[in-house]
């Protein structure tokens, strides 16, 4: 079954700290990895994306890993600001006809003063 | 580029009435459309895939006569929820596909709170 985990589920950080949120999956044949922030009442926006061949993406202070082999990803949010605060959603497309995402169960962060 | 509205952004009605929300593709033709459905805290989950000019393609457990979906442009795909009950309150995402590119744009979402 076509699965993609998050953790933690949420989580608590000072501002100006950095942090690192964990995807896993067992979406098969995979296609590509994306993460997404979603603030609170609106809808996700695209902060990476991967394919196989890739292991780093960068966005700002965004940074995605993903290590195809073990089936995880990482979403490494380097000095962290209030407006971090939101959920992260893990996104994996499968290698099909349709164009369905795979969602996570999402990570929400809460960034303090 | 890419971007998607949602219309309205927050609908608040009576139980037993009908809510239509539109989804459109501001500045690209989506010949697949989206829409997800949202509960506090959860992630989104997925209602229905929308082909522009044929019927939407629904997903396990999402009554089909309940939720309504027509997308009858390459830019506009609508969800009309009908005899809305109070456990019909959710937020609801719409989702455009770029034609000939794996890659879904999202809507800012409707917030549907049903009294």
């Amino acid at each position: 079954k076509n699965q993609v985990e998050q953790s933690p589920q949420s989580l608590i950080i000072l501002e100006g700290k950095n942090c690192t949120l964990q995807c896993n999956y067992t979406v098969s044949p995979f296609s590509n990895l994306r993460w997404y922030k979603q603030d609170t009442g609106r809808g996700p926006v695209s902060l990476t994306i991967m394919t196989f061949s890739e292991n780093t993406k960068s966005n700002g202070r965004y940074t995605a890993t993903l290590d195809a082999d073990t089936k995880q990803s990482s979403l490494h949010i380097t000095a962290s600001q209030l407006s971090d605060s939101a959920s992260y959603i893990c996104v994996v497309s499968a290698l099909s006809g349709t164009y369905k995402y795979i969602f996570g169960t999402g990570t929400r962060l809460k960034v303090l003063a | 580029g890419a971007v998607v509205s949602q219309h309205p952004s927050r609908v608040i009605c009576k139980s037993g009435t009908s809510v239509k929300i539109e989804c459109r593709s501001l500045d690209f033709q989506a010949t697949t459309m989206f829409w997800y459905r949202q509960f506090p805290k959860q992630s989104l989950m997925l209602m229905a895939t929308s082909n522009e000019g044929s019927k939407a393609t629904y997903e396990q457990g999402v009554e089909k006569d309940k939720f309504l979906i027509n997308h009858a442009s390459l830019t506009l795909s609508t969800l009309t929820v009908t005899s809305a009950h109070p456990e019909d309150s959710s937020f609801y995402i719409c989702s455009a596909n770029l034609a000939g590119l794996n890659e879904q744009f999202f809507g800012p979402g409707t917030r549907l709170t049903v009294l």
